[in-house]
C-alpha cells in the first residue's frame, strides 16, 4: 500500500538554525499538506499546495518558514531561523485533489524537530 | 475563526466496554467530518468519516453519528479492546476553503 514518505523523521536543532523537512507524497496526488502538531493538540495546517501552487499559506509564519513544491510532486518546508516556539511534530498529508476538503488525506508519518 | 471543540480530553475504559467522543463545530457549512486514530509515534490514520448527508455512518465496532442542526457529531466504539488505544481527532471541512479543522484529540486508554 503506497504511503506519504517524510524525512528526517527526527531533527535535533539550535535556535537560529535552518533546517529543512521533505515530503513525498503518495503517487498521483495532486494536493499536498504540512501540518504543525505541537504535544497535545490537533494538526494545525501551515501551507496547502494543489500540484505545485499555494492554495493556502495563512497560517504559515512567512518571516521564517517557507514551502515550496516545484514540480507538483515531492515539496520541501524550511525554517530559518528556528527558535524554541518551532518545536512540534511536523506533518504531511497528501489527497487525490479531487473533492476539494472532502477527499482523504493520508498521513506521512511526521518529523519531530526539537529546537535547543 | 473556524474552531472545532472536541470532548473529553482523556477516556479511560474497561476492555468490553463502551467509549464516546464528542466534537462541536461552529461552520453551519461544514459537510465532511473525518475521525483519525493516532497510535503512539504513528501517523495518524482515517477510521470513518461521514458527510453531511447522512446522520450515521457505521463500520464494525465503529459509529459516527452527525445532528447538523445542533453542530456536534460523535464517534462511537463498542466492544473496545486494548489495541483500541489511542488519541483520536475529529475534524471538520471548513466552507470557503480547502481545508480541515482538528480538534484537540482525545486520548483513550482501554485497560484489560
Amino acid at each position: 500500500e503506497a504511503e506519504v514518505a517524510q524525512s528526517p523523521r527526527y531533527k535535533i536543532t539550535e535556535k537560529s538554525q535552518a533546517v529543512a523537512f521533505w515530503c513525498d507524497p503518495i503517487s498521483g496526488h495532486a494536493t499536498l499538506y504540512w501540518y504543525r502538531q505541537i504535544l497535545g493538540q490537533g494538526p494545525e495546517l501551515l501551507v496547502q499546495f494543489q500540484d505545485e501552487s499555494v492554495v493556502d499559506d495563512s497560517q504559515l509564519p512567512k518571516d521564517r518558514f517557507s514551502a515550496e513544491r516545484l514540480k507538483g510532486v515531492d515539496s520541501t518546508l524550511k525554517i530559518q531561523p528556528a527558535e524554541l516556539g518551532d518545536s512540534a511534530m511536523y506533518l504531511c498529508a497528501s489527497s487525490l485533489g479531487l473533492a476539494g476538503p472532502t477527499d482523504t488525506q493520508y498521513f506521512g508519518p511526521g518529523t519531530r524537530l526539537t529546537v535547543l | 475563526g473556524e474552531n472545532v471543540e472536541q470532548h473529553p480530553s482523556t477516556l479511560s475504559v474497561q476492555e468490553g466496554d463502551s467509549a464516546v467522543i464528542k466534537c462541536t463545530y461552529s461552520d453551519s457549512a461544514s459537510n465532511y467530518f473525518p475521525w483519525y486514530k493516532q497510535e503512539l509515534g504513528k501517523r495518524p490514520q482515517l477510521i470513518i468519516d461521514i458527510r453531511s448527508n447522512v446522520g450515521e455512518k457505521k463500520d464494525q465496532r465503529i459509529a459516527v453519528t452527525l445532528n447538523k442542526t445542533a453542530k456536534h457529531f460523535s464517534l462511537h466504539i463498542t466492544e473496545t479492546q486494548p489495541e483500541d488505544s489511542a488519541v483520536y481527532f475529529c475534524a471538520a471541512s471548513i466552507r470557503g476553503f480547502q481545508k480541515l479543522v482538528f480538534g484537540t484529540g482525545t486520548r483513550l486508554l482501554v485497560s484489560p
